[in-house]
């Protein structure tokens, strides 16, 4: 009974494409996150929110761009897909103190040919 | 520079018997380390969380450990089934920023063969 949702599981799609991953959660929480993850390899953290029209870029540089416009929706951009782009890319929210429960979605692996 | 060092990188057991995976880690000032179980192609899931004053957390069949002083925590699953094939991931966070910043393992790669 997931409550951080995210789509599309998979995404296969031409290099110059613009592509939009979508993350909602129905927790109520105020920050949330977007993860990259290569196979076999540690969550890097591409972009964070404190909350509605907060966005901060984490510390792996990423072409991607994120929008948090209602405190339950968080979707990740990429205005011109490229085959580095390729990766599985991971959302979380958390509670305010961030002790508490932090939850992921189930993920996109995105394949950009 | 804050890390988090996960051992062994992969292991196969049988079906039936108990594994323990160690995380060692660097960050500081500490504030809480978790345990997630990451299938293949999905994201993680949360099996503990323990804070400072914690040192044993369980959940079934798996029992967390953390030792602040030596900075290390050990994962111990019992009686494995086929479903704990999975992908075991330590993240420690940190108290001093804002954040509460998650610093992730690699994992360890379990697989547990019938």
């Amino acid at each position: 009974e997931a409550d951080i949702y995210q789509t599309p599981r998979y995404l296969v799609i031409g290099t110059g494409k613009k592509i939009t991953l979508e993350c909602s959660q129905t927790m109520g929480h105020d920050k949330m996150y977007w993860y990259q993850q290569d196979p076999g390899m540690e969550l890097h953290l591409i972009h964070y929110s404190y909350g509605v029209n907060s966005t901060e870029k984490g510390d792996l540089s990423s072409e991607s761009t994120v929008s948090r416009i209602r405190t339950e929706h968080f979707p990740l951009t990429l205005e011109s897909a490229r085959p580095s782009h390729t990766s599985q890319y991971l959302c979380a929210s958390s509670e305010g103190s961030g002790v508490g429960g932090y939850t992921f979605g189930s993920g996109t692996r995105l394949t950009v040919v | 520079k804050n890390q988090v060092e996960q051992s062994p990188q992969s292991l196969i057991i049988l079906e039936g018997k108990n594994c323990t995976l160690q995380c060692n880690y660097t960050v500081s000032p500490f504030s809480n380390l978790r345990w997630y179980k990451q299938d293949t192609g999905r994201g993680p899931v949360s099996l503990t969380i323990m804070t400072f004053s914690e040192n044993t957390k369980s959940n079934g069949r798996y029992t967390a450990t953390l030792d602040a002083d030596t900075k290390q925590s050990s994962l111990h699953i019992t009686a494995s089934q086929l479903s704990d094939s999975a992908s075991y991931i330590c993240v420690v966070s940190d108290r001093g920023s804002t954040l509460g910043r998650l610093y992730f393992g690699r994992g360890t790669q379990l697989t547990v063969w019938p």
